[in-house]
């Protein structure tokens, strides 16, 4: 069955510190991985999205992602974190028209 | 720049009511969805569609029906709202046609409330 597992509910980070969501799927094709944000009240704002080449993706707002194919991750990180990148984070895996989202990792940024 | 636009940003609606959640893109996408969206379950696929008049169940089709008259437009209804409806939900649009057009657009969500 596709899934897509994000294991962190809520992480608090301070800001300049580093940051790694995780995620984790299972899917049975050829998986394409996504990550989105959302900020409160807004809808989903595509960070990054990984669809074949090399395994090491960059976003929008200095965001990378990994996928790494043996462990089924796709683990979003962030060298330093600023107040600005507190929300609400999804991964998605899916192709076409059928997409499968995590439960999300809400972030809080301390001062 | 895509835009995805949903008809009301809050709704309260009554147990019983008929409810239509109204989604409008302006990119000429063919594939359009409807999400819902609960704390701690993530975005769930209740309806998409891939042309005009076309449509498929996703995940949680109860208690929901579509309509697709145009291409830019997607309507959710809710023929009896019940409470356990009360949720967020989110419309998406995305291209039709090989890996580089699976991104999908999600417009500002409608946070529907029934009591």
């Amino acid at each position: 069955a596709q899934s897509v597992t994000q294991p962190d509910i809520h992480i608090t980070v301070s800001e300049g510190a580093s940051l790694e969501l995780r995620c984790n799927y299972s899917y049975g094709a050829t998986p394409y991985l996504f990550w989105y944000v959302q900020s409160p009240g807004q809808g989903l704002q595509l960070l990054l999205k990984y669809f074949s080449g090399d395994t090491l993706v960059q976003g929008i707002k200095g965001f990378e992602a990994e996928f790494k194919r043996s462990q089924s991750s796709f683990n979003l990180r962030k060298p330093s974190v600023h107040w600005s990148d507190a929300a609400e984070y999804f991964c998605a895996v899916g192709n076409f028209n059928k997409f499968y989202f995590g439960s999300g990792t809400k972030l809080n940024v301390k001062p | 720049d895509v835009k995805v636009t949903q008809s009301s940003r809050y709704l309260v609606k009554r147990t019983g009511e008929k409810v239509f959640l109204e989604c409008v893109q302006d990119m000429d996408h063919e594939n359009m969805f409807w999400y819902r969206q609960d704390p701690g379950l993530g975005l769930r696929l209740i309806y998409f569609s891939y042309d005009v008049k076309m449509k498929e169940k996703g995940d949680i089709p109860e208690g929901y029906s579509v309509s697709r008259e145009k291409k830019e437009r997607f309507s959710l209804i809710l023929e009896s709202a019940s409470t356990n409806q009360t949720s967020m939900y989110l419309c998406a649009s995305s291209l039709e046609g090989g890996e580089k057009y699976n991104e999908q657009f999600f417009g500002p969500g409608t946070r529907l409330t029934v009591l």
